[in-house]
Order: structure tokens, then C-alpha cells, then sequence
């Protein structure tokens, strides 16, 4: 079946670590796009990318980064740059007509310990 | 810059009554998704509204889009337990690259 697939679910980090959270779809989709959840709030767009190597900051994007060498896979790390990275992180995926909308993976949820 | 705005955040409510959640946004935007989320888990697409007009219907859940009044509401009909979740609201704020918007989400609980 196709989807999208995140991992891992769960990762800590360390006080100046960078972590990377794996994202891949094998839906043939298009775009790729990135967003946090914090406790109790909505979704917030970090980056998104609509083709391979090519994409573009969302609405908080320091201290994250990503990159688009394969279709598939949009991986995005966080840096020691970013503060307060513990979160819930959604990846998602969309073809280029709106009538869909995303499709969303399991998430990760991030802990700095 | 577009913004999302859903009401109420919480809403607690018994079985079998009817409620309606509304999400207003500031910019134009013909499409509006709703999605629902259990605690702890990913995001589920519940209803995609592309025109003004628009309603779309689901079991005890009914969306419905207004573009001139940049609204959208969700009514939920003789609610049950298991409709408590989370539901956001998000407007595509770019015609061509498909980027969402989410409003805050609102925090449905349903008591028997």
C-alpha cells in the first residue's frame, strides 16, 4: 500500500546534537513538506519543497534544514541552532491538484534531554 | 499574511447533542481542508471544500465553505463518543504550490 513513512517515532537529543527525522513516500507525489506541533497548538510549516532539489522555507525555519535528492525522500534535520526543538513532527505529502489535499505520516516526536 | 482561526479551541459536549465548529481565514482562498487527529497520532483527512458553496457530508459530520465570508464550519449531528478528537481546519494560501495553513485546532470532547 502507499504512504508515507517517518521515522523513528520517538528520538531524543542531546544539548548541541543534530538529529535527522526520515521521511519517504512512495506515493509519486510531488511536494514534500515539513511541519511542527507543539502541546496544544496547531501545525507550523518549516519547509516544503515541490520538486527534486528544490525547496523553500516555510514560516519557521531556523535552526532546521532539509534536503530533495530523490522524489521519495525529504529528510529534514535539527540543528544545535534550534533552541527548543522538542516537538511533534508531521511530514506530508501532496500531487500538484488541490482536490487531495496531504497526506500525512505517523510522526516523530522529538525530546532534547 | 494569511491567517487561520478556528472556535471554539475546546468544546466539551454530551452524546447526542449537535455542535458546529467555525474556522474563519483572512486572505481568499477557494480551498479549505479539514482533518481530524487522535491524541498522539497523525492527521486524517476528513473533507476537501474547493468551491464556494461547498458542503460535503460524512457520517455525522457536515463541512461546509462560505468564501465570501471566508468561513468554513464543521456541524457535527447527534455526537458520540467516538467522534472526540482533535479537528483542525487548513486554507491552501498558495494557488499554485499547494502550502496549508492550519488553524489551532479544536479540542472536541463527548461525554455519554
Amino acid at each position: 500500500d502507499g504512504g508515507i513513512t517517518q521515522s523513528p517515532k520517538y528520538l531524543f537529543r542531546k544539548e548541541g546534537q543534530n538529529v535527522t527525522l526520515s521521511c519517504e513516500q512512495n506515493l509519486n507525489h510531488d511536494a514534500m513538506y515539513w511541519y511542527r506541533q507543539d502541546p496544544g497548538q496547531g501545525l507550523r510549516l518549516i519547509y516544503y519543497s515541490q520538486i527534486v532539489n528544490d525547496f523553500q522555507k516555510g514560516d519557521i525555519a531556523e535552526g532546521y534544514s532539509v534536503s530533495r535528492e530523490k522524489k521519495e525522500s525529504f529528510p529534514l534535520t535539527v540543528t544545535s541552532a534550534q533552541k527548543n526543538p522538542t516537538a511533534f513532527y508531521l511530514c506530508a505529502s501532496s500531487i500538484k491538484r488541490p482536490n487531495y489535499g496531504y497526506t500525512f505520516g505517523s510522526g516523530t516526536r522529538l525530546t532534547v534531554v | 499574511e494569511l491567517k487561520v482561526e478556528q472556535n471554539p479551541l475546546f468544546l466539551s459536549m454530551q452524546e447526542g447533542k449537535n455542535y458546529t465548529i467555525y474556522c474563519n481565514y483572512s486572505t481568499t482562498s477557494d480551498r479549505l481542508y479539514w482533518y481530524r487527529q487522535d491524541p498522539g497520532k497523525s492527521l486524517e483527512s476528513l473533507f476537501v471544500l474547493l468551491s464556494n458553496g461547498a458542503v460535503k457530508q460524512e457520517g455525522r459530520l457536515m463541512a461546509s465553505l462560505d468564501t465570501k465570508a471566508r468561513l468554513s464550519t464543521l456541524h457535527i449531528t447527534a455526537a458520540v463518543h467516538d467522534l472526540s478528537a482533535t479537528y483542525f481546519c487548513a486554507v491552501d494560501q498558495d494557488q499554485g504550490a499547494q502550502k496549508l495553513v492550519f488553524g489551532q485546532g479544536t479540542r472536541l470532547t463527548i461525554n455519554p
